[in-house]
């Protein structure tokens, strides 16, 4: 068992639906990122949580520390939102564990 | 103005031969990262340094070695490639160990 999941691995809406995309880990963590990876490979940084919550625009990511679980929300979606999408965490030692992905495609 | 930068961004090579991946960042940041993601879209650390120390150094050939020349560059020297060095190397920079990171736009190396 991967000690980061992410759920679903594929994603598929139309135009301005409300997104989640899940992910839990099983390991004691400092923080837990949540990234953007366009097709053509770039990567940006979206967030990093250590508790809470967190909205930047339209997306919006939430933790639990306690259930180890962390969410992310796009509203009104977008087709330029179609991008996949990385859930990491940060454990005690400083090593970065990667989820595997959520691939995003938003349909005008 | 790029804020993380690699070069090359793609570089074809044959096994054997030594190669070179260029990282700088001009944001001011303390630590630098080099990832290698795999052909299943995994990203795997493989090194950071912080202050020109290494911090981390994962289960890494040493035929991969990081070199920071100052505190806004870190370049990845690889020897004696192999055909399963081919990957996507990303480079990233954070302000300091733990807070959120700025990614280069990766660099493609095909060994053949």
């Amino acid at each position: 068992k991967n000690e980061v999941e992410q759920s679903p691995q594929n994603l598929t809406a139309q135009e301005g639906e409300f997104i989640t995309i899940n992910c839990s880990y099983s390991v004691g963590i400092s923080a837990l990122h949540w990234l953007q990876q366009h097709p053509g490979g770039g990567i940006v940084s979206l967030f990093m949580l250590s508790s809470g919550k967190k909205k930047h625009g339209r997306l919006i990511a939430t933790i639990n520390i306690q259930e180890k679980h962390s969410s992310l929300h796009i509203t009104a979606s977008h087709p330029r939102d179609s991008a996949v999408y990385i859930c990491a965490v940060e454990a005690s030692n400083y090593q970065l564990i990667w989820g595997a992905g959520t691939k995003l495609i938003i349909k005008p | 103005d790029t804020a993380v930068s690699q070069t090359p961004k793609y570089l074809v090579t044959q096994m054997g031969n030594d190669k070179s991946i260029k990282c700088e960042q001009n944001l001011g940041h303390d630590t630098m990262y080099w990832y290698k993601q795999d052909s299943k879209k995994f990203l795997k650390i493989m090194f950071s340094y912080n202050n020109k120390e290494l911090i981390i150094n994962e289960t890494v050939p040493n035929r991969f070695s990081p070199k920071s020349p100052d505190k806004a560059h870190l370049n990845l020297h690889i020897n004696s490639l192999e055909l399963g060095d081919s990957a996507v190397y990303f480079c990233a920079s954070s302000r300091y160990r733990g807070d959120g990171q700025f990614f280069g736009p990766g660099t493609r190396l095909t060994v053949l």
